[in-house]
């Protein structure tokens, strides 16, 4: 089966500056990459997704880079705020129901 | 709103016993999930459903089984719960022919003594 795997676990960035979440994966047949955000004490959410057909995504101030030649995609998130401070999960899939998640990454943004 | 909601939201049980957890949704989508989470482990596919009766194991089925009698009911049963079976459990639901995205509902923490 499919295995993700991210990197840093944890983040701690100054509001303003940039945040950047890798993740790999290993099955070359999948072809859909979410991200989901996870406040504390609450649900996951998507943020933004991509497909394999695109290398890069952008909504406002996140973006989302795939590699698929090595198999790795990313997450950045720029001029950090308060509010990003969450955890973050990438996942992968073959499809988009059978999503393998990454471990997550806690983002703290300091003030 | 249209929304995906779980009971019990919290549950502490002992060794042994059986519990079951239950999901609904108001979204009218056809798919539904089981997930658990575990601080380090991200989030983990126990089942998945298309449709009513149709049953899929995911990544860690086992010491799970599930139950889809309804477009809107999907339930999440331990026969024999075990301390290791501790987790937050996450049912989620999508409609592929509107977006990708799955929708969470707010998780049930479970505790097995």
């Amino acid at each position: 089966g499919e295995n993700v795997e991210q990197h840093p676990s944890t983040l701690s960035v100054q509001e303003g500056d940039s945040a950047v979440i890798k993740c790999t994966y290993s099955d070359s047949a999948s072809n859909y990459f979410p991200w989901y955000k996870q406040e504390l004490g609450k649900r996951p959410q998507l943020i933004i997704d991509i497909r394999s057909n695109v290398g890069e995504k952008k909504d406002q101030r996140i973006a989302v880079t795939l590699n698929k030649t090595a198999k790795h995609f990313s997450l950045h998130i720029t001029e950090t705020q308060p509010e990003d401070s969450a955890v973050y999960f990438c996942a992968a899939s073959q499809g988009d129901y059978k999503l393998s998640f990454g471990a997550g990454t806690t983002v703290t943004v300091r003030a | 709103d249209a929304d995906v909601t779980q009971t019990p939201r919290n549950r502490i049980t002992k060794t042994g016993k059986r519990i079951m957890l239950e999901c609904s949704q108001t979204k009218g989508h056809d798919r539904m999930y089981w997930y658990r989470q575990d601080p380090g482990l991200g989030l983990r596919l126990i089942y998945y459903s298309f449709d009513v009766k149709d049953i899929n194991k995911g990544e860690i089925s086992d010491g799970y089984s599930v139950s889809r009698q309804a477009q809107a009911k999907f339930s999440l049963s331990l026969e024999s719960a075990i301390p290791n079976q501790t987790a937050l459990y996450f049912c989620a639901t999508s409609d592929p022919w509107v977006a990708n995205e799955q929708f969470f509902g707010p998780g049930t923490r479970l505790t097995v003594l």
